[in-house]
């Protein structure tokens, strides 16, 4: 069975604050997306990465495909209280995507 | 109007209940996703329409059955549910078919609780 493993599982930081998450698995997907889920609210796409090694920038927060694709890194820069959710990464395999466990940040003022 | 919306955004149910949730979906898109999301567990695919197929993850009681009778609805019929089946069900659509999907356009959920 594929697994997404996402650490940490949660974080609490403070504004201004650095954070990367990470998204593991020991299986190769051809292409991996990150969303955010806020309260109430369900998963939205941030980004999807498809090359190995692929590093791509959203404001703020920087994804990176691993170079064997089969791991990934969200890095925040100055975290903001906005930035809070759950972030879920998902990999495609040949006929479905397989989400992660999560990383639930929350994001003091 | 939003892209993909459920209803009821809450629900309570005994366990010998049956009700539905519904979702539509106004983007025109060709396949529809259930997930379940429960505490502490990955996103799990519960069943897909697309086009071409359905296709549905044998690990899912009997006692939860799809339906989908078009491309923009879909419905997730709930009987005789376990405690357990209490969890945030999402509703998803996505542009491409059931093996490439591509981005999923998730709804905003709804939450059940089965006493």
């Amino acid at each position: 069975t594929q697994l997404l493993e996402q650490s940490p599982q949660f974080l609490s930081i403070q504004e201004g604050e650095n954070l990367t998450v990470y998204c593991n698995s020991s299986s190769v997907f051809s292409s991996l997306q990150w969303y955010r889920q806020e309260p109430g609210e369900g998963p939205v796409l941030l980004v999807t990465v498809v090359t190995g090694g692929e590093v791509k920038k959203l404001k703020r927060l920087t994804f990176q495909f691993g170079d064997a694709r089969k791991d990934s890194s969200l890095h925040i820069t100055a975290a903001q209280p906005g930035d809070t959710g759950l972030y879920l990464c998902a990999g495609a395999d040949t006929d479905k995507l397989i989400f992660g466990t999560g990383t639930r940040l929350q994001v003091f003022p | 109007e939003t892209g993909v919306t459920q209803t009821p955004r809450h629900l309570v149910m005994g366990m010998t209940n049956k009700k539905s949730l519904k979702c539509e979906q106004h983007l025109g898109h060709n396949a529809m996703y259930w997930y379940k999301q429960s505490a502490k567990k990955p996103l799990e695919l519960m069943f897909v329409y697309s086009l071409e197929e359905r296709v549905e993850n044998n690990s899912v009681p009997s006692r939860f059955s799809p339906e989908c009778p078009n491309s923009s609805h879909l419905f997730l019929h709930l009987h005789t549910l376990q405690p357990e089946d209490s969890a945030l069900y999402l509703c998803a659509s996505s542009q491409g078919g059931v093996r490439d999907p591509g981005e999923l356009f998730f709804g905003e959920g709804s939450r059940l609780t089965v006493l």
